[in-house]
């Protein structure tokens, strides 16, 4: 099954511990990315991955790192947490083709 | 900057009405324009997808138009159904070579029995 995988699913940490959010997809796509959504704001971007080892600044990248080494991967690190990080989080993916957006579940992180 | 408004935020219809749901832009340099289905605490899932050069995009109950010269969009749902009850957001692509999306901050649907 095509799919979008976000690992964990809910995550109550605290300021400062850092943390790292797993994305992969198994569409063999090119295009990643992450997309916070929070209330009366909507979803933005954060960072997303145009290939392996490509990436780029969203709106929203300030206090986020990513990575791209392999094809099907693009975790989300967050080095120092803090609570204005608390938000829903999805990774998405998509085909240089298509360009149909593939959704992860989403991640639901609250930072204390 | 593009800027994606869609209005209202909440819409409830009785079963079974035909409805529209709007989507502007205020950039009308796009590459394709997506609706996505969000149910609650869910990600969200593609609809329909229209390129820049197509006019409208249909799957099942679901029509999707695409003006770009005046920077709006319409979802039409026809006989809708209380299964339907979702947030529906419109998400535009620029045209570069990137997977960047900017959305709107969707409408909420409410379809009574």
């Amino acid at each position: 099954e095509a799919q979008v995988t976000q690992n964990p699913r809910y995550l109550i940490t605290v300021t400062g511990k850092k943390l790292t959010v797993t994305c992969s997809q198994n569409m063999n796509h090119e295009y990643m990315s992450w997309y916070r959504q929070d209330p009366g704001l909507g979803l933005r971007q954060i960072y997303y991955s145009m290939n392996v080892e490509v990436t780029d600044k969203g709106d929203v990248p300030e206090g986020y790192k990513v990575s791209r080494k392999e094809k099907r991967n693009f975790p989300l690190i967050l080095e120092s947490p803090s609570p204005n990080q608390t938000s829903l989080y999805f990774c998405a993916s998509s085909s240089a083709n298509t360009d149909t957006q593939y959704f992860g579940p989403g991640t639901r992180l609250t930072v204390l | 900057k593009q800027e994606v408004t869609q209005i209202p935020a909440a819409l409830s219809v009785p079963e079974g009405e035909n409805l529209v749901l709007n989507c502007s832009f205020t950039d009308s340099a796009i590459y394709n324009l997506q609706w996505f289905r969000q149910d609650p605490g869910k990600g969200l899932t593609s609809l329909l997808l229209i390129q820049s050069s197509q006019r409208e995009q249909t799957s099942g109950r679901l029509n999707a138009s695409l003006d770009k010269s005046s920077g709006r969009s319409t979802l039409y749902i026809a006989a809708s159904q209380p299964g339907d009850s979702a947030t529906y957001l419109c998400a535009v692509k620029r045209i570069v070579a990137n997977s960047k999306l900017t959305f709107g901050k969707g409408i909420t649907l409410s379809v009574r029995p």
